[in-house]
């Protein structure tokens, strides 16, 4: 059964800082594509970033590049994301999730990100 | 980066009726990399339709999708309670890969 589970989210103060990781598992980690897609209270699902199976790629969406990296350790099974300068429209629910050619197959239950004085 | 548009942001429907939901791009999706996912609430989205019309693995024949370029819909042909739910359209065949905004299923 594959899992993808989150940890690190919380409350923040605006420019500050916040590391997510992904933990999975029954996958072949290091095959596959990986995301992070977040989803602000009561709104639709934005595509943050994603990451080569290798690391050797990395696609950012446009109001976050420069402030978060998105990052990886195959040997760790382990995906993560890098927020800094954090504004309050970056409050979402943050998913890691596992792509197949672009789609997302598999996501996990999500990271509640807060960012707010 | 191309923008999804979803219509009607809600429906309302009774069981047993059939539901169709519409996915417009502001440009031509390539390849029909469109996907469709359902959403419940408190729950994360699960993958119904990959390649505009490929049901994933699990999900009943009562859901299909359909289209190519900028218009594409995904249709319930007879709605199951278990259904109402929220439904999002996504691209990805061009980065930024991007969804549209939802359409809310509601019971009627």
């Amino acid at each position: 059964e594959v899992q993808l589970v989150e940890s690190g989210g919380g409350l923040v103060q605006p420019g500050g800082s916040l590391r997510l990781s992904c933990a999975a598992s029954g996958i072949i980690f290091s095959n596959y594509w990986m995301s992070w897609v977040r989803q602000a209270p009561g709104k639709g699902l934005e595509w943050v970033a994603n990451i080569k199976p290798d690391g050797s790629e990395k696609n950012y969406v446009d109001s976050v590049k420069g402030r978060f990296t998105i990052s990886r350790d195959n040997a760790r099974n382990s995906l993560y994301l890098q927020m800094n300068s954090l504004r309050a429209e970056d409050t979402a629910a943050y998913y890691c999730a596992r792509g197949s050619g672009g789609y997302i197959l598999y996501w996990g239950q999500g990271a509640l990100v807060t960012v707010s004085s | 980066e191309i923008v999804l548009t979803q219509s009607p942001g809600t429906l309302s429907l009774s069981p047993g009726e059939r539901a169709t939901l519409s996915c417009r791009a502001s440009q031509s999706v390539s390849s029909t990399y469109l996907a469709w996912y359902q959403q419940k609430p408190g729950q994360a989205p699960r993958l119904l339709i990959y390649g505009a019309s490929s049901r994933a693995t699990g999900i009943p024949d009562r859901f299909s999708g359909s289209g190519s370029g900028t218009d594409f819909t995904l249709t319930i042909s007879r709605l199951e309670p278990e259904d109402f739910a929220v439904y999002h359209c996504q691209q990805y065949g061009s980065s930024p890969y991007t969804f549209g905004q939802g359409t809310k299923l509601e019971i009627k």
